[in-house]
């Protein structure tokens, strides 16, 4: 048990609709990291949070959105799914960055 | 900007072979190194970290040394056994950029066989 919690495991909806996943990082963790995993495209970071202040933006769509909220958990927005949308998405958690980062167990998202 | 390339997969060993799963990075500044293992159906697990030049990492009877003059961190792992089963993927941290977000490479399935 890596300490970080997402919910929920999976996940199923229509396209066109929206979704919030949620992350709980370790106790003590200030920075959240949010990444995509899909089968063609390997695991790609989205955005990284540090004490609910936004760090750094990597390859996240503008109909995503996310947010640190002050007792640090984190919330991604996922909005006008898309087929191309369904995937693991992973929660990351660290002390700082440059050490190491803990996974949760991902959201499996399909959608349909 | 940074980045982290490894070997493509999948890597089919017989149980007790040796393995060396190939990673190189490029980075600007002074980057920490790791490798996380993903099971089938769960998240990834930190594996073995090395945060300095000639550091080596090692959990499990796996090893990897950063080397910065070939700027590589390679993997292996003297006699691997169908529970390694995975997926690898390499990682780094480049404190030196300010945005502290960790670079993948795209990952290297290894199958064992028995």
């Amino acid at each position: 048990d890596s300490g970080v919690t997402q919910t929920p495991k999976h996940l199923i909806t229509a396209t066109g609709q929206r979704v919030t996943l949620r992350c709980s990082p370790r106790s003590g963790d200030l920075s959240v990291y949010w990444y995509q995993q899909s089968l063609d495209q390997g695991l790609q970071f989205l955005i990284q949070y540090y004490n609910g202040e936004e760090r750094a933006k990597g390859n996240i769509l503008e109909r995503f959105s996310a947010q640190q909220f002050p007792d640090l958990h984190s919330e991604l927005n996922l909005s006008s799914l898309e087929l191309g949308d369904s995937a693991l998405y992973f929660c990351a958690s660290s002390v700082q960055g440059n050490t190491e980062a803990f996974f949760g167990q991902g959201t499996r998202l399909t959608v349909v | 900007g940074d980045s982290v390339t490894q070997m493509e997969g999948p890597v089919t060993l017989s149980e007790e072979a040796f393995l060396t799963i190939n990673c190189t990075y490029t980075a600007t500044g002074y980057p920490s190194l790791f490798w996380y293992v993903q099971y089938p159906g769960e998240g990834l697990q930190l594996l073995l970290k090395a945060t300095k030049a000639d550091d080596k990492g090692s959990n499990k009877g796996f090893e990897a040394t950063y080397r910065k003059e070939t700027t590589s961190f390679h993997l292996e792992k003297g006699s691997v056994q169908v529970s390694d089963s995975a997926v690898y993927f390499c990682a780094l941290s480049d404190r030196a950029s300010g945005t502290y977000k960790y670079i993948f490479g795209t990952g290297t399935r290894l199958k064992v066989l028995a």
